[in-house]
């Protein structure tokens, strides 16, 4: 059964530093996304993707954050400067029509600014 | 913006029971709503989804049911099984195509 998958599944970094995850979304998929849940909270939206652009953006989406297709499989997110408070665990996802419609997510990569 | 309450956030059941979790919404324009199951170290895995033009949803032992009016919906789980145990979230698809997740219920099935 296809899935998403995501790389690494643990980043450690300094703060101030950048960092990219990486994501392969389902291969027949339009539409990619882009959660973060903070230990012990919810899971809450990033950013939604399609032909190549922002489709929607929530307020934590601010101009440190940004999202790439840099080919024809990778959808990619970019912190440019972490921060302590980035540390989170980081789910993909994506689906094949937009967001009402079913979205599959992967298995997250966690990352932990020090 | 749209705002997803969930209940219990705990909860243990013995095998063969049902399990009842709940979850309110606050946007009343909110049209879709998925629940998920996220596993030790996995993602979330959609298992369930109703929209809004719909009261209730079955697929084997799980069921989904939502009261637009009142704003809540809720996943019933059957029979339950040890494998069923995981963190069950729910969600609602909200202003701008952006889901709103719950909190998150912890549920131990009790061999």
């Amino acid at each position: 059964e296809p899935e998403v998958t995501q790389t690494p599944s643990h980043q450690v970094t300094q703060m101030g530093q950048e960092v990219i995850l990486r994501c392969v979304p389902i291969s027949n998929h339009l539409y990619f996304y882009w959660y973060r849940q903070i230990l012990g909270q919810k899971v809450e939206f990033l950013v939604s993707f399609y032909n190549n652009e922002i489709s929607e953006k929530s307020e934590i989406f601010d101009d440190q954050f940004s999202v790439e297709r840099p080919d024809g499989s990778n959808f990619t997110l970019k912190i440019r400067s972490t921060k302590l408070e980035d540390s989170a665990m980081y789910f993909c996802a994506s689906s094949e029509v937009r967001a009402s419609y079913e979205q599959y997510f992967g298995p997250g990569t966690r990352l932990t600014v020090t | 913006g749209e705002n997803v309450e969930q209940h219990p956030s705990t909860l243990s059941v013995q095998e063969g029971d049902s399990a009842v979790i709940k979850c309110t919404y606050s946007d009343s324009a909110s049209n879709y709503f998925p629940w998920y199951k996220q596993e030790l170290g996995k993602g979330p895995q959609l298992i369930i989804d109703i929209r809004s033009n719909v009261g209730e949803k079955k697929d084997q032992r799980i069921a989904v049911t939502l009261n637009k009016t009142a704003k809540h919906f809720s996943l019933h789980i059957t029979e339950t099984q040890p494998e069923d145990s995981a963190v069950y979230f729910c969600a609602a698809l909200g202003a701008g195509n952006q889901f709103y997740f719950g909190t998150g219920t912890s549920l131990t099935v009790i061999p």
